[in-house]
């Protein structure tokens, strides 16, 4: 039982260049999530998803697309990426019900040159 | 929007001493939640508080919700260095979003 995983661990991006990061739960929860990480200012949702088939805007949404592929994977687009994208991604998926705890992933480092 | 703010952004102690981080919304919270970050980790949830006033306790952690339910705490008593890391609060807005504070971090000098 690995809970939440993403790929990859590192990344290194020119700007303008494409990426999808990947996540995936074996929990069977229905909810995902999508946070930024930047110094200072905690974690921001970017992202999620209520359920499969759905998803929803965050806090900060600009630059990004997701898709809920299926129950288990929730992937993060960054179709062109800018410097201010550099940051750290972590997909998170709540136990239960909306308020419940929430399981990260191991995160995705990200730098945008 | 909902803003949630911690306070202090950094604390350092020296091991055995207490530590207390601050978490204050602009808004009415139907629950909070608390994590723990370490150093190049990820969080990890530590609590839930739910109800007005609610206290809780985990060894020598203490975690409070206001009576507002506006504010938290989160209370170690006789700090280790195993505590090191940064403590975000967090909590929910209407919708299905959650809103984390800008954490604490704690460093414990031993």
């Amino acid at each position: 039982n690995a809970g939440v995983t993403q790929t990859p661990k590192f990344q290194v991006l020119k700007t303008g260049q494409s990426m999808t990061l990947q996540c995936a739960q074996d929990m069977n929860h229905n909810s995902m999530y999508w946070y930024r990480q930047d110094p200072g200012m905690g974690l921001r949702l970017i992202y999620y998803s209520a359920s499969e088939g759905t998803t929803d805007k965050g806090e900060v949404p600009n630059g990004y697309n997701v898709s809920r592929l299926n129950k288990r994977e929730f992937s993060l687009r960054l179709e062109s990426a800018a410097p201010s994208q550099t940051s750290v991604y972590f997909c998170a998926s709540p136990k239960g019900p909306w308020g419940y705890e929430q399981y990260f992933g191991p995160g995705t480092r990200l730098t945008v040159t | 929007g909902q803003q949630v703010m911690q306070i202090p952004q950094y604390q350092h102690v020296q091991e055995g001493e207490d530590f207390t981080t601050y978490c204050n919304s602009s808004t009415t919270l139907s629950n909070i939640q608390w994590y723990k970050q370490r150093p190049g980790g990820h969080p990890v949830f530590l609590i839930q508080l739910v109800k007005s006033g609610e206290v809780k306790k985990q060894k020598r952690l203490t975690f409070q919700f206001g009576e507002a339910k506006k504010n938290s705490s989160l209370h170690i008593t006789a700090t280790q260095t195993t505590d090191v890391g940064t403590y975000f609060c967090a909590g929910p807005n209407t919708g299905n979003q959650f809103y984390f504070g800008t954490g604490t971090s704690l460093t414990v000098i031993p």
